[in-house]
């Protein structure tokens, strides 16, 4: 099946600093989505990218589909304690594939 | 709506116990999954269906079966509980093919001693 290889597996981050995290694929994408799992929860769907090289923001979020479509990324600006969880990425289909995950601590 | 439930939320088996974990959703969406999740495993695709009567296997399914008899429920069952089946387990739903969004429901946890 489809491997999708998500980094860094953790980012511990002082509240304020950004945060960054990459899906990378070797393959050529027809999408990809994200999701947010809080500790203890279940994942809940952010964002859905399709075309190449396309940008979306939420608030502080900041997600990007790279131009060859075979990898993204969601960028957190000013973290804040709200923002602790796991950030999946996932490609689509009838099958879904999610990447390993980016557990994301911020520290007060 | 209550959108996706799954009971029980906490289970323990025994080593060769059989059970199934409940799946129900009220979205009308034809396309139900089951995942596990383990630590730095992500989540990883047991069995799904794209609507009622049809499943199909996912990427780690031995040791569980699947079947879909209505658009509503999508019960798993274990058939012959390992401690290598203690895990989250997630199901999940979605609609508009294959490009809707996932709704998961708050998940089972399992415990096989």
């Amino acid at each position: 099946g489809q491997q999708v290889m998500q980094i860094p597996q953790y980012q511990h981050v002082q509240e304020g600093e950004d945060f960054t995290t990459y899906c990378n694929s070797s393959t050529t994408l027809s999408n990809i989505q994200w999701y947010k799992q809080r500790p203890g929860g279940h994942p809940v769907f952010l964002i859905q990218l399709v075309k190449s090289g396309e940008v979306k923001k939420q608030k502080r979020l900041t997600f990007q589909f790279g131009e060859a479509k075979k990898n993204s990324s969601l960028h957190i600006t000013a973290t804040q304690t709200t923002d602790v969880g796991t950030y999946f990425c996932a490609l689509t289909g009838n099958q879904f594939y999610f990447g390993t995950g980016t557990s994301l601590t911020v520290i007060p | 709506n209550a959108g996706v439930t799954q009971t029980p939320k906490f289970q323990v088996l025994k080593t060769g116990q059989s059970m199934t974990l409940q799946c129900a959703q009220d979205m009308n969406h034809e396309y139900m999954s089951w995942y596990r999740q383990d630590p730095g495993m992500g989540l990883r695709l047991i069995h799904y269906s794209v609507g009622a009567g049809i499943t199909d296997q996912g990427e780690v399914p031995n040791g569980y079966n699947v079947s879909r008899s209505t658009t509503e429920d999508f019960p798993l069952r274990l058939l012959s509980a390992a401690p290598s089946q203690t895990s989250v387990y997630f199901c999940a739903s979605r609609g508009q093919g294959n490009w809707g969004e996932q709704y998961f429901g708050p998940g089972t946890r399992l415990t096989v001693t």
